[in-house]
């Protein structure tokens, strides 16, 4: 298992143009989370699965971005009519379920996939 | 509201200097407190998980602890590929499991 992975690594559009990235969890992790990291903040979150159910969304996920997770394998992260606030680094992570009454379990993300709205 | 701020913003520092970095947290009890490495252009990597005060974990030059407020991240005798941006995340007992709130980062410089 080569970890996290996403694609693309880098995007550049322009204003108002629709953008996809797609992640492919550690195949063994039922969770799988999206979060967004701009220069110089730690991430934020946006929203998480739990194999093919998103189970919570942030209120930073406004009505332009759409995420699903087909069949509870890979993931894929839409933002239409992009805006340049948009651009951000777009981390996705995986996990296992935590156990019942345990702590919680520890995120392993990917590289990342760097979007930026001219 | 639950938050985490970290400092300093920035520390440089000589190799071989010892130092640490502080993580405040206030959360509605917590559920897991965690240190994560992160270098530029990259997503962060796992360092540490501590879920109750008073517990300590150590890696290399590593050394996290934590308290009922915050959290330390020790390096003792830093080498420059220490250098990178630490950063501490903390899951709330009242928040979901999936939802890591994550403080802005400890940046750390290694001088040779």
């Amino acid at each position: 298992d080569t970890g996290v992975s996403q694609d693309p690594r880098h995007k550049i559009t322009k204003r108002g143009q629709n953008v996809t990235f797609r992640c492919d969890p550690i195949s063994e992790h039922n969770r799988l989370y999206w979060y967004r990291q701009t220069l110089g903040q730690g991430p934020e979150f946006l929203t998480y699965f739990q194999n093919e159910a998103q189970l919570e969304k942030s209120r930073l996920l406004s009505d332009r971005f759409s995420a699903e997770r087909p069949k509870g394998s890979f993931s894929t992260l839409e933002i239409q009519r992009t805006e340049q606030g948009d651009s951000a680094m777009y981390l996705c992570a995986s996990s296992l379920k935590p156990e019942l009454f345990s702590g919680a379990n520890v995120l392993t993300f990917g590289a990342g996939s760097r979007l930026t709205v001219l | 509201e639950d938050q985490v701020t970290q400092s300093p913003e920035a520390l440089r520092l000589q190799e071989g200097e010892s130092s640490s970095l502080n993580c405040s947290y206030t959360v509605s009890g917590l559920r897991g407190l965690f240190w994560y490495r992160q270098d530029p252009g990259k997503g962060p990597e796992f360092l540490f998980t501590l879920y109750s005060a008073g517990e300590e974990k150590e890696k290399e030059r590593l050394k996290a602890t934590l308290t009922k407020k915050e959290s330390f991240l020790h390096i003792t005798a830093p080498k420059p590929e220490d250098s990178a941006t630490y950063l501490c995340a903390v899951v709330s007992l009242g928040g979901s499991q999936g939802n890591l709130i994550f403080g802005k980062g400890t940046k750390l410089s290694v001088k040779p």
